[in-house]
């Protein structure tokens, strides 16, 4: 249980492009999902909080104009980072908490982005 | 003062010997004690997972939590070379998942 998977897990595109990276739980409903940053050789940081069907809460420093994040159904969240620039290039990573006859929560395997 | 303290390392160990990695935290909220192993290049992989106080054991790895002094461990037997990796430490208050507080993350090498 608690599978959660993330599309695409490797991308790269050019400055000023936009990219979306998907997060979907595909055993359990996630009523929350989290998303998380690691930049080389560091810890993965909490950028945002979504609940299903409301808005994004960002963390301190997340520019929530740069990191869109939608959380239309119980089963998909995604992040979509606008205008990227170089150091926007890092390791995104979701998470998801919900219920399958408890509490449940997993985490998906990330996203390496590259920005030339 | 970070919520997770854990020592970044490098930590390096012959081959068989046995691997203690620790975290401290400060927040009494925490009930959920995971901890991840990272290659390079790679998402985290979660090794294991601990509610509340106590031991669990999964073959060579034994997890522990000692909620009175707010620190937990990670151990290693019969360390190989492809344990080679960082180790990364979170908690949650929630889920084994969910919103997580990570460690720095300790990178460990193993020497045949």
């Amino acid at each position: 249980g608690a599978v959660v998977s993330q599309h695409p897990s490797w991308v790269i595109c050019k400055s000023g492009t936009s990219v979306k990276i998907e997060c979907r739980s595909l055993d359990f409903q996630a009523t929350t999902m989290f998303w998380y940053r690691q930049f080389p050789k560091q810890s993965l940081m909490l950028m945002a909080t979504s609940n299903e069907g409301s808005k994004a809460t960002y963390e301190q420093g997340v520019e929530k104009d740069k990191f869109l994040i939608n959380h239309a159904s119980l089963t998909l969240s995604t992040l979509t980072v606008t205008s990227a620039h170089p150091e926007d290039s890092s390791f995104y990573i979701c998470s998801a908490d919900g219920y399958a006859g408890g509490k449940i929560g997993g985490f998906g395997p990330g996203t390496r982005l590259t920005v030339l | 003062q970070k919520e997770v303290e854990q020592d970044p390392g490098p930590l390096s160990v012959p081959e068989g010997a046995i691997v203690s990695l620790n975290c401290t935290y400060s927040n009494s909220a925490f009930q959920y004690f995971m901890w991840y192993r990272q290659y390079s290049r790679k998402g985290p992989e979660l090794l294991m997972y601990t509610y509340s106080s106590g031991n669990k054991e999964d073959g060579r790895f034994t997890a522990q939590v000692d909620k009175s002094s707010k620190y937990i461990s990670l151990f290693i037997r019969d360390s190989q070379p492809s344990d080679s990796a960082t180790y990364l430490c979170a908690m949650s208050g929630n889920t084994n998942a969910g919103k997580s507080t990570f460690g720095d993350g300790t990178t460990l090498t193993v020497k045949p």
